[in-house]
């Protein structure tokens, strides 16, 4: 079973930021949380990946709670082409690699 | 550099026959995860090799299907007497090992059709 529950869609204005939530309440010590996204008919693309702190690379951003038991992957300026099912996992920590249980994710559409 | 590279890209076959899928991951990636995805559904892991162990082929939902991957690089997933239930895109990632977590690449999958 996934370990994540997140909104199974939202919409958002193109320009605008889209701020999609993720709950994980029982994450442990040692796991990540990845966001990962699926535009149709591809195959996954990761965005990002955190353990503690607040992350953000050139596709987005990542804000994870104190208590890491939720977190928020942040598009600044979402795009038409960012329309897509967006992941939310957790797993893959330290040095127990292995495979990230995807659950349905958000549908994600971007509108004009 | 290139990146996870999958084939066939399509596969049509009759039911009871056997296919084999192959995936060909990043350079240097150790560990390489196969997933399967069917219409509308979210992905369902498979397998996973890392290095030299043991696999983990927790996900395999029968004996029908086996993977391989031979000299630490390129896999083969096998699937034994097609069935209808079996039409799924099938993807394949890769992943380096280090710390920090691990971000799995995926390839653009080979989609199965059953007849």
């Amino acid at each position: 079973d996934a370990k994540t529950t997140q909104p199974p869609s939202m919409d958002c204005a193109e320009g605008r930021a889209a701020n999609l939530p993720c709950n994980h309440s029982t994450i442990s010590g040692n796991e990540y949380v990845y966001w990962y996204r699926q535009i149709h008919s591809q195959g996954p693309q990761y965005i990002i990946h955190g353990l503690k702190n607040n992350e953000t690379n050139e596709m987005a951003s990542l804000i994870i709670t104190e208590d890491r038991k939720s977190s928020t992957l942040i598009l600044p300026h979402a795009t038409l082409r960012d329309t897509a099912v967006y992941y939310c996992i957790v797993g893959g920590g330290g040095t127990s690699y292995g495979k990230l249980t995807f659950g349905q994710g958000t549908i994600l559409t971007v509108h004009p | 550099g290139a990146g996870v590279s999958q084939s066939p890209s399509n596969k049509v076959t009759e039911k009871g026959k056997d296919v084999e899928l192959r995936c060909d991951p990043i350079s240097g990636h150790t560990a390489l995860y196969w997933y399967r995805q069917s219409l509308g559904q979210g992905l369902e892991f498979l397998i996973y090799f890392q290095g030299n162990s043991a696999p983990d082929k927790s996900g395999l939902p029968s004996d029908r299907f086996s993977a391989e991957r031979t000299g630490g690089s390129v896999s083969t997933l096998t699937i034994q007497r097609t069935q209808q239930e079996d039409s799924a895109v099938y993807l394949c990632a890769s992943s380096f090992s280090g710390t920090g977590g691990t971000t799995q690449y995926f390839g653009p999958g080979t989609r199965l059709t059953v007849l």
